[in-house]
């Protein structure tokens, strides 16, 4: 079965500082995809960034960056200079290339920044 | 860049009545999902299509139904509406499996079901 951890319910940073949010899955799967999507309160779902699990390098969106941790199953969002538009919904999100194309979300972790 | 569109944007319906949801992909994506999102809850599975066939299925009650049309829009169908059909029903499409990104799923602004 594949699951998506969100351990933080809610967290808050305030403008300009650095946040990170945490996110575990678990797979016996070697090759899958992990996603960060941002709902702000317009409830629009936005893609913030991904990550193949085969590549080693942690990607990056100018303030966003993830760290991946293959064999720790973990995948953090780093939000540097954090501003007021970041508050919103943020789930992580997970799929495999063998069970189709099901998206499995986390919990979501509630941001506020904090002007 | 045309984004995911899903009409309408708002819906209120009755019990036991009838409801459906359309979805346009962005131009190229040929596969469509759909997910419920109910009250601080995160997105749930329901269906997916890929050229117009079903290929995987998630949590969609038997009084949903949904289908693929040849211009790859999608239409959620659902009847004898309960209360707790009340969420927000997002529609996501990726492109073509092999396409660079195709795993990546762009989501629509979402239509948002009450049920009085």
């Amino acid at each position: 079965a594949q699951t998506v951890t969100q351990s933080q319910p809610e967290m808050s940073v305030q403008e300009a500082e650095t946040v990170t949010l945490s996110c575990t899955y678990d797979t016996s799967e070697s090759n899958y995809y992990l996603f960060w999507y941002k709902q702000p309160p317009s409830r629009q779902m936005i893609l913030v960034i991904r990550q193949e699990a085969y590549k080693q390098q942690n990607a990056t969106e100018n303030r966003f960056s993830v760290n991946f941790q293959k064999a720790a199953k973990s995948f953090s969002l780093k939000i540097s200079d954090s501003q007021l538009g970041d508050t919103a919904m943020y789930f992580c999100a997970f799929k495999t290339s063998n069970t189709g194309n099901q998206f499995y979300f986390g919990t979501g972790t509630s941001l506020t920044v904090i002007p | 860049a045309a984004g995911v569109i899903q009409s309408p944007r708002h819906l209120i319906k009755e019990k036991r009545e009838t409801a459906t949801l359309k979805c346009y992909p962005i131009p190229r994506h040929d596969t469509v999902y759909w997910y419920q999102q109910g009250p601080g809850q995160d997105p749930q599975f329901l269906i997916s299509f890929y050229e117009k066939m079903q290929s995987d299925k998630g949590s969609i009650p038997d009084r949903f139904s949904a289908q693929q049309f040849s211009d790859y829009h999608s239409e959620l169908n659902m009847s004898s509406l309960e209360l707790g059909d009340s969420a927000l029903y997002f529609c996501a499409s990726s492109s073509p499996p092999g396409s660079q990104g195709s795993d990546t799923q762009y989501f629509g602004p979402g239509t948002r079901l009450t049920v009085l």
